[in-house]
């Protein structure tokens, strides 16, 4: 069972850059599976940051995009800030009408 | 304002049934595909569920076939999520989201979420 892989953790520092990934651990991501991304805080519902691989959400800030980088969807933040420190989760859309998601990635701004 | 509010958890037994709802407003809910993800406590999202946005078509993770069922009434605007057969492990928040267009597409936007709790 092909499974969805996103690093654990990862720190930024305030105005730092940090690209998130999201890989299989069998093949290769495209944007045939039509990767987006989602920020979450603490008891928070998720919120919709990247669609079709690149697609900004509404209301989501340009520090937010998202990119093919070789095997993996990426979601790059430019310009971190305090309140972007929260869990991303990436999904991947796998056909038959079904989605996965990764496992999340805890993102650190300090 | 386009809004997705759940409603329906709870503390239910083991092997007993639940049924969620998702009442949406603000926007035309028969254009869009529709779906639940669920959360358990400290852990990670999990796709569960898809329906068209017409029913005709639904499909389901793997954890839950044969045991979830998920339906719409486009003429109350409201999604369900019938869970049958509950076990430990469907204890969760569960989300209804929408998609961003008629099918299976990614999530445009998110409910609050609903607790619901398996335990004897």
């Amino acid at each position: 069972q092909t499974v969805v892989t996103q690093e654990p953790s990862f720190s930024v520092s305030p105005g730092g850059t940090v690209t998130l990934t999201c890989g299989l651990t069998s093949g290769s991501v495209s944007t045939s599976y039509y990767p987006s991304w989602y920020q979450q805080t603490p008891g928070q519902a998720p919120r919709t940051l990247i669609y079709n691989t690149n697609t900004r959400s509404s209301g989501v800030p340009d520090r937010f995009s998202g990119s093919i980088l070789g095997n993996k969807a990426a979601l790059t933040i430019t310009g971190a800030q305090a309140d972007d420190e929260s869990d991303y989760y990436c999904v991947l859309y796998m056909g038959s009408g079904i989605w996965v998601f990764g496992g999340g990635t805890k993102l650190t701004v300090l | 304002q386009e809004q997705l509010v759940e409603s329906g958890g709870g503390v239910v037994q083991p092997g007993r049934s639940l049924r969620l709802s998702c009442a949406a407003s603000g926007f035309s809910f028969s254009s869009y595909g529709m779906h639940w993800v669920c959360q358990a406590p400290g852990k990670g999202l999990e796709w569960v569920a898809v329906i068209w946005y017409d029913g005709t078509k639904k499909y389901y993770a793997e954890s839950v076939k044969g045991r979830f069922t998920i339906s719409r009434d486009n003429s109350k605007n409201t999604l369900y999520l019938q869970m049958n057969s509950l076990r430990a492990e469907d204890t969760a928040v569960y989300y209804c989201a929408r998609g961003i267009a008629g099918g299976s597409d990614a999530f445009a936007m998110w409910g609050q979420g609903t607790m619901v709790t398996v335990s004897s």
